[in-house]
């Protein structure tokens, strides 16, 4: 299986902020990777996917990068609705697996 | 618009069989490509991928839960099956039901609003 490890586990920012989280895989990937945001009590909704791609109506703020282990998403200027637990999970090949999530937690 | 609704019990005792329903619209479990998988979250803990059908039929299971699970499709009524075998407290979760819009992209544009399953005698 491969394992997906985020780090930091939890983040504590400020509206304005730029926030990095990352994601690394256990063995290569290339870019079959997706972020999702989580927002307490709330359904994961997909941000981004195959690393880079916005999904449609994402806003631009959010971005995603890297390919084979190493990724990031990155929020440029932390809003109030981003305040959430961002996940990574590795599509490349089965089973399929998620991070352990990284909180964004207001400072 | 593409819509997912998971169904199912609330309340299961230990060593029953928890059978779930995923009734989705806007798309076609025949159409080349599409998968609908099941991922479940216990309360306060992460993700959990379960199992995943696409529309040529071929299944994927988690390895570790692999042996308690079944999923299925019935294409004409627009639903995903999982049933789980012998449940356990530590069985208990929000299960959400998730679509795969395309071919070899396998992350979930979409999730159901998910059903929480309680464990307990």
């Amino acid at each position: 299986d491969i394992q997906m490890t985020q780090s930091p586990s939890s983040v504590s920012a400020s509206v304005g902020d730029r926030v990095t989280i990352n994601c690394r895989a256990s063995q290569g990937i290339s870019s079959w990777l997706a972020w999702y945001q989580q927002k307490p009590g709330k359904v994961p909704k997909l941000l981004i996917s195959a690393a880079s791609s916005l999904q449609s109506g994402v806003p631009s703020r959010f971005s995603g990068s890297g390919s084979g282990t190493d990724f990031t998403l990155t929020i440029s200027s932390l809003q109030p609705e981003d305040f959430a637990t961002y996940y990574c999970q590795q599509a490349n090949s089965f089973p399929l697996t998620f991070g352990g999530g990284t909180q964004v937690e207001i400072k | 618009q593409v819509t997912l609704k998971e169904s199912g019990p609330t309340l299961v005792k230990p060593t029953q069989t928890l059978t779930l329903t995923c009734t989705f619209s806007g798309f076609s479990l025949s159409t080349t490509g599409v998968g609908v998988g099941w991922i479940r979250q216990p309360p306060g803990k992460v993700l959990e991928w379960l199992a995943v059908i696409y529309w040529n039929d071929n299944k994927f299971y988690t390895p570790s839960l692999k042996s308690r699970l079944t999923i299925t499709k019935d294409t004409s009524e627009n639903q995903v099956v999982l049933r789980m075998t012998n449940m356990d407290p530590v069985d208990t979760a929000t299960y959400y039901c998730g679509y795969q819009k395309a071919l070899r992209a396998n992350w979930f544009d979409l999730w159901g609003q998910g059903t929480l399953v309680t464990v307990s005698s």
